[in-house]
């Protein structure tokens, strides 16, 4: 049973591009966490999504930052106008359903903004 | 707001060693808190996970206690080896529906040979 998968592992992206950042949760999970880790900081919550549903995006910047689940394929966390401020790392976790399950996560990509 | 401490910041100590880390959070009503491992540049992996109406949870050489009343949780880590090398980080989820995960900023683990 592959766990959490995150793609790209790395990215580079300039001042004012975007990013776009893939969460493939493990099998049989229908819920997938975002979160970010600046350097130096502990990782902070940015958003949580059930299939086609955002359900908390509490921790999400106002602007520039989305985030989906479709009914097919991988989250997608967005990220337009990237600004040097975004370089982190962004992990992604899932877990089987709501309750007290544990939350898995994942490699995390790391995005660099130069 | 819930915010979560652990103390200390950075840990070396030799081979062999038992060891304990230490985690409080302000906020007792907790759902469940979770540590985990984090390799450098790598991801976290889930070591234990204790539910507000446990004490504690052991799994193999760790074992990992809750007092929920007083805000703190330790993991005891037994014999420790080189391979313990890590940061350990502590995370609670609150009670109310919420399912985020509040981190502490981890302690960092270096055991020598």
């Amino acid at each position: 049973n592959a766990g959490v998968m995150q793609n790209p592992r790395h990215l580079v992206r300039r001042r004012g591009q975007e990013a776009r950042l893939r969460c493939s949760p493990m099998k049989g999970h229908s819920h997938v966490y975002w979160y970010r880790q600046l350097p130096e900081e502990g990782l902070k919550f940015m958003v949580y999504l059930q299939k086609e549903n955002i359900i908390d995006e509490s921790g999400m910047p106002k602007e520039r930052f989305s985030a989906e689940f479709p009914k097919e394929g991988p989250s997608i966390l967005r990220i337009q106008q990237v600004v040097r401020g975004d370089s982190a790392a962004y992990f992604c976790a899932s877990s089987l359903t709501r309750g007290p399950h544990e939350q898995y996560f994942g490699p995390g990509t790391r995005l660099t903004v130069t | 707001k819930q915010e979560v401490t652990q103390i200390p910041a950075a840990l070396s100590v030799p081979e062999g060693e038992n060891l304990v880390l230490n985690c409080s959070f302000t906020d007792s009503a907790i759902y469940n808190l979770q540590w985990f491992r984090q390799d450098p540049g790598k991801g976290l992996t889930s070591l234990l996970l204790i539910q507000s109406s446990q004490r504690e949870q052991t799994s193999g050489r760790l074992n990992a206690s809750l007092d929920k009343s007083s805000g703190r949780s330790t993991l005891y880590i037994a014999a420790s080896q080189p391979g313990d090398s890590a940061t350990y980080l502590c995370a609670v989820r609150a009670q109310g529906g919420s399912e985020k995960l509040v981190f502490g900023k981890g302690t960092k683990l270096t055991v020598n040979p």
